[in-house]
């Protein structure tokens, strides 16, 4: 199946400071790209959706000025959480659907998630 | 939206069959059912999708009976590794394509 990557898989920061996450669809476009969160024993809850060159949707309750997203690229999106506090501490999941290709149009692919501490 | 509903775990013993039903009752016609494996601090892996009846993979079985408010994922002989959250989504497809996880069903294979 497609691949998608994040990078890095792990990241601890000082309360106050900004952190980056890349997603990557590495064989495959991806028009659409999604980011998730999770808390310890809970589910994955969508945070945005956002297609290529356009601007990001957030689901109800997700501020969009702290949780920065890009998708410059049909392989690459971003994730920028802006002036992280210890609540922000999560795993933090992407995915991507493809436009054909390696994937199939109702298929998403998840990357392998980047667990954020913040002290 | 719509809504997933599923057992919140279930336990078995390696080598049996595993069925996990979901209901998902206000489903949309053009709504698509799919269903994610996620071992802890991973990402969810994709086990089978489907529209209706009965459709089969190397990993699995997903039966969705005619009126689609449920479906039904069948692991045929578990493995301790096959301990994991097991999650059933409905794809919406209408006005946007949007996938929202519900609950999850943690499944504890035995020894």
């Amino acid at each position: 199946g497609a691949v998608v990557s994040q990078h890095p898989s792990r990241v601890i920061c000082k309360s106050g400071t900004s952190v980056k996450i890349e997603c990557r669809s590495l064989d495959f476009q991806a028009t659409t790209m999604f980011w998730y969160r999770q808390f310890p024993k809970q589910s994955l809850m969508l945070m945005a959706t956002s297609n290529e060159g356009s601007k990001a949707t957030y689901e109800q309750g997700v501020e969009k000025d702290k949780f920065l997203i890009n998708h410059a690229s049909l392989t690459l999106s971003t994730l920028t959480v802006t002036s992280a506090h210890p609540e922000d501490s999560s795993f933090y999941i992407c995915s991507a659907r493809g436009s054909g290709g390696a994937g199939t149009y109702n298929e998403q692919f998840f990357g392998p998630g980047t667990r954020l501490t913040v002290l | 939206l719509a809504k997933t509903t599923q057992p919140i775990s279930m336990d078995s013993y390696e080598g049996q069959e595993v069925n996990i039903t979901c209901s998902h009752n206000n489903i949309a016609t053009n709504d698509y059912i799919t269903w994610y494996q996620q071992f802890p601090s991973q990402g969810p892996r994709f086990i089978i999708q489907g529209y209706k009846t009965k459709v089969t993979n190397e990993v699995a079985s997903l039966f969705i009976p005619a009126d689609r408010k449920s479906s039904t994922l069948s692991l045929p002989r578990v493995s301790l590794s096959d301990t994991a959250v097991y999650y059933c989504l409905v794809v919406i497809n209408t006005g946007g394509f949007k996938t929202i996880f519900g609950a999850g069903t943690r499944l504890f294979v035995k020894a």
